[in-house]
């Protein structure tokens, strides 16, 4: 079945240093996803990526979609202890109705 | 809208006990599923339902029934718990399976 790995499983990383998760599938995607859990809260949806090579911004955020579709990035730039949480991508083939999870990038910002 | 809401936020059972966990959404989404969380796993797929009267297997489905009567509704039953079913469970909807995904709060699992 369809597997998607992310790395590093987990990021210390000092305030105002950035930040990139990796996510690789074993299949093409049809699209992705990325959502962002904070402690004891629930995934949030931050964005989706439809097409190759597609780069999207959120203000310190930029996410990218692999030019053969089967692997993504999340960077943010000057992180702030705001963006502590866990990093999921998720991965769709077309004509299914699954999403498929990484395994999540574990995010922590020190002072 | 209160989006998707889950009961109970917490639970603890016995080994062989079983339970149902509620999920409603109030979006008119036909698309619902739960994941389970364990820690450097992710989420997995329980089960997902594309509409009322429709549902089927995920990644993990051993344990676990689901049924889908209405459109907001989408209980996820514990036959007879076992330790290995504790965990975080997350009910989710969304207009269709590739779409945006809305999460429940959870419900924290606690099986001895």
């Amino acid at each position: 079945g369809q597997q998607v790995m992310q790395i590093p499983q987990y990021q210390h990383v000092q305030e105002g240093e950035d930040f990139t998760t990796y996510c690789n599938s074993s299949t093409t995607l049809s699209n992705i996803q990325w959502y962002k859990q904070r402690p004891g809260g629930h995934p949030v949806f931050l964005i989706q990526l439809v097409k190759s090579g597609e780069v999207k911004k959120q203000k310190r955020l930029t996410f990218q979609f692999g030019e053969a579709k089967k692997n993504s990035s999340l960077h943010i730039t000057a992180t702030q202890t705001t963006d502590v949480g866990t990093y999921f991508c998720a991965g769709h083939t077309g004509g299914g109705n699954k999403l498929t999870f990484g395994t999540g990038t574990q995010l922590k910002v020190e002072l | 809208n209160a989006g998707v809401t889950q009961t109970p936020k917490f639970q603890v059972l016995k080994t062989g006990q079983s339970m149902t966990l509620q999920c409603a959404q109030d979006m008119n989404h036909e698309y619902m599923s739960w994941y389970r969380q364990d820690p450097g796993m992710g989420l997995r797929l329980i089960h997902y339902s594309v509409g009322a009267g429709i549902t089927d297997q995920g990644e993990v489905p051993n344990g676990y029934n689901v049924s889908r009567s209405t459109t907001e509704d989408f209980p996820l039953r514990l036959l007879s718990a076992a330790p290995s079913q504790t965990s975080v469970y997350f009910c989710a909807s969304s207009y269709w399976g590739g779409d945006e995904q809305f999460f429940g709060p959870g419900t924290r699992l606690t099986v001895l």
